[in-house]
């Protein structure tokens, strides 16, 4: 267990639906980040959150929409996913940026 | 903003023997890590080395940084079939920003 938890560990959603991932964190990190890893791709960083407000956002399509209502909650927001959206997405939190990472287990997501 | 560059990006030994993974890098950094993956689950941090050291152990890892060269290299003693794992290198530079990983060397050890 790292202390970072994310919720659900598989999910399966039509390209219609909307839906949140979820990631909490008790290790008080002021950091959080939400990656996507995709079959054969490296990891892409998609939001970057320090102090609760987004520093870096890698020209991610608004479907995707992150909120950070603390420094302990992360979400990610989904509406009207593609298939290519298909991957695992992971969370994660440090002490600051770019220091040492701990990851959460991964949602597993699925668009069909 | 900077990535790592893991070589070779497939590494298959036997159970006993060492296994030496590459990083390279484009610009300055703070601090160097690797880290470890098992398929499908979430990375875990083994090591990090700053810009002011040369090389740094944990258990059975070593990792040396060569800041001239742009370059760091994980190597894992005695391998187990346990190892069996992606290993990322992820670099933060001097403004505080966040870290990107490379692709990964997937290391697979053979009972």
């Amino acid at each position: 267990e790292t202390g970072v938890t994310q919720t659900p560990r598989h999910l399966v959603m039509g390209m219609t639906n909307k839906k949140s991932l979820k990631c909490e964190q008790h290790l008080g990190h002021n950091a959080m980040y939400w990656y996507k890893q995709s079959a054969k791709k490296p990891l892409e960083l998609m939001f970057v959150y320090s102090l609760e407000e987004r520093v870096e956002n890698n020209s991610v399509p608004s479907r995707f929409s992150p909120e950070c209502p603390n420094s302990s909650h992360l979400f990610l927001h989904l509406h009207t996913l593609q298939p290519e959206d298909s991957a695992l997405y992971l969370c994660a939190s440090s002490r600051r940026e770019g220091t040492e990472a701990f990851f959460g287990q991964g949602t597993r997501l699925t668009v069909v | 903003s900077q990535q790592g560059e893991e070589d070779p990006q497939a590494l298959s030994i036997q159970e006993g023997e060492n296994a030496t993974m590459n990083c390279s890098y484009k610009t300055s950094i703070n601090n160097l890590q690797w880290y470890r993956q098992n398929s499908g689950r979430g990375l875990v941090h083994l090591i990090l080395i700053r810009s002011n050291e040369r090389e740094k152990h944990s258990g059975r890892l070593r990792v040396t940084l060569d800041t001239s060269k742009k370059s760091s290299s994980l190597l894992i003693t005695a391998s187990r079939a346990a190892d069996t794992a992606s290993y990322f290198c992820a670099t933060g530079d001097n403004y505080g920003q966040n870290f990107v990983f490379g692709p990964g060397t997937r290391l697979s050890v053979l009972p």
